[in-house]
């Protein structure tokens, strides 16, 4: 998992709450998403961005927010944390035109809503 | 809306057995397929991948092939080791932009090798 660095790595949020989880690279990577991974799931695609400025939705998007102010950071805010959004959330970050053995992702991480 | 997907939810085998996972796209337009190996508590490893253009890929005791007619593609393992306990993922790259901008993610498949 070189370049991507997430944090918090562990949160336990009230539901309600709202929070921001950091995703930092330094790669220079014009690409970052987020996805969401339930247990028993594959990763599903929350926001992406192709360069600073550019934002997009991806297959779940409700109840998320992102912005892309800087190529090297990609934070994700949860506007009002629901139960349902309890889930292990990875950053992903790559080069336009990237295989899949450049595609890096962070560690993980592990939200719990209560 | 399109989706990836595997048969089989589970697979258990013997140390030095060859070991398929499997999985099923509905994108007839996908052309480019990764492979993804996921351990407990981490991100997706990447193993392999594969363009439309080609049928087979080999690796390092690991193959890709992919049917474009059944929308298929499968991971071949060979020689299985306890070090390849973890769960597959098949993935699709979806993104306008060269794709790596979004991944379509099938289930998973955890596969468990026994000494």
């Amino acid at each position: 998992n070189a370049g991507v660095t997430q944090t918090p790595k562990f949160q336990v949020l009230k539901t309600g709450q709202s929070m921001t989880l950091q995703c930092a690279q330094d790669m220079n990577h014009e690409y970052m998403s987020w996805y969401r991974q339930d247990p028993g799931m594959g990763l599903r695609l929350i926001h992406y961005s192709v360069g600073a400025g550019i934002t997009d939705q991806g297959e779940v998007p409700n109840g998320y927010n992102v912005s892309r102010s800087t190529t090297e950071d990609f934070p994700l805010r949860l506007l009002s944390a629901a139960p349902s959004q309890t889930s292990v959330y990875f950053c992903a970050s790559s080069r336009s035109g990237s295989s899949g053995n450049t595609i890096y992702f962070g560690e993980g991480s592990w939200l719990t809503v209560v | 809306g399109e989706s990836v997907g595997l048969h089989l939810p589970t697979l258990s085998v013997q140390e030095g057995d060859n070991s398929i996972i499997n999985c099923a796209y509905s994108n007839s337009a996908s052309d480019y397929f990764i492979w993804y190996k996921q351990e407990s508590g981490k991100g997706p490893q990447f193993i392999i991948d594969i363009r439309s253009n080609m049928d087979k890929r080999q690796g390092q005791r690991v193959t890709v092939l992919l049917n474009k007619t059944v929308k298929h593609l499968s991971l071949q393992i060979a020689a299985t080791q306890p070090g390849d306990s973890a769960v597959y993922f098949c993935a699709e790259a979806s993104g306008t932009q060269g794709g790596s901008e979004k991944l379509v993610f099938g289930k998973g498949m955890k596969l468990t090798v026994n000494p």
